[in-house]
């Protein structure tokens, strides 16, 4: 199992630009989310999805957009990227089970470096 | 937007020294608390998962004790090594929500050798 991957590794963008970052998982987790990394702040949650065609809003949603077609996939848009989108974005996937003691691990991804000029 | 505090926010320490920290959560609706390692330049790692009130968990020298009725968690390094530097992350789960953790800011350890 490659777990949680993430593309790109790294990202520059100019203010106003639009990308997507990718995210995968091969385990059959219901969970994924998405978090920023920012000097002080911990993780801050962006969005997160409990399944496919599910999403919520997390923490900071805002400038990023989130969909959920399939169980594997959870890319992250930024519709329009600013200088305060640049941080380090983590993905991660769980899933909840009491019967067998899974109670949403987070596993996460390598992350991916955007730097927005 | 819930708070889940963690305290210090930092700590230096020397090698051999034992030291602990805190996290503070909700105490009702509680499902699970989650601690994770956090390395520079690398991913989170979870350490212990814990749901029982009264929960003791250990993996080396690390463990972590869990008290639901009032909403808190300690996280225990016995002899600190350098290699034990990092940022230890806190995380609550509510019983009523899923896929949605709420994380502490983080200790940041630093072990001087």
């Amino acid at each position: 199992n490659a777990g949680v991957t993430q593309t790109p590794k790294f990202q520059v963008l100019k203010t106003g630009q639009s990308m997507t970052l990718q995210c995968a998982q091969d385990m059959n987790h219901e969970y994924m989310s998405w978090y920023r990394q920012d000097p002080g702040m911990g993780l801050r949650l962006i969005h997160y999805s409990v399944g496919a065609g599910i999403t919520d809003q997390g923490e900071v949603p805002n400038g990023y957009n989130v969909s959920r077609s399939t169980t594997e996939d959870f890319p992250l848009r930024l519709l329009s990227a600013a200088p305060s989108q640049t941080s380090v974005y983590f993905c991660a996937s769980s899933f909840r089970d009491r019967a067998i003691g899974a109670q949403e691990t987070q596993y996460f991804g390598p992350g991916t470096r955007l730097l927005v000029l | 937007i819930l708070n889940v505090e963690q305290s210090p926010q930092s700590l230096h320490v020397q090698e051999g020294d034992s030291t602990n920290f805190t996290c503070s959560f909700p105490s009702s609706n509680f499902y699970a608390l989650h601690w994770y390692r956090w390395e520079t330049a690398k991913s989170p790692e979870a350490l212990f998962v814990m749901t029982l009130n009264g929960d003791e968990k250990k993996k080396g020298r690390i463990s972590a004790t869990l008290n639901t009725k009032e909403g808190y968690s300690y996280l225990y390094i016995k002899g600190s090594q350098p290699e034990d530097s990092a940022t230890y992350l806190c995380a609550f789960l509510f019983r009523s929500t899923l896929g949605r953790l709420y994380f502490g800011r983080g200790t940041q350890l630093t072990v001087w050798p």
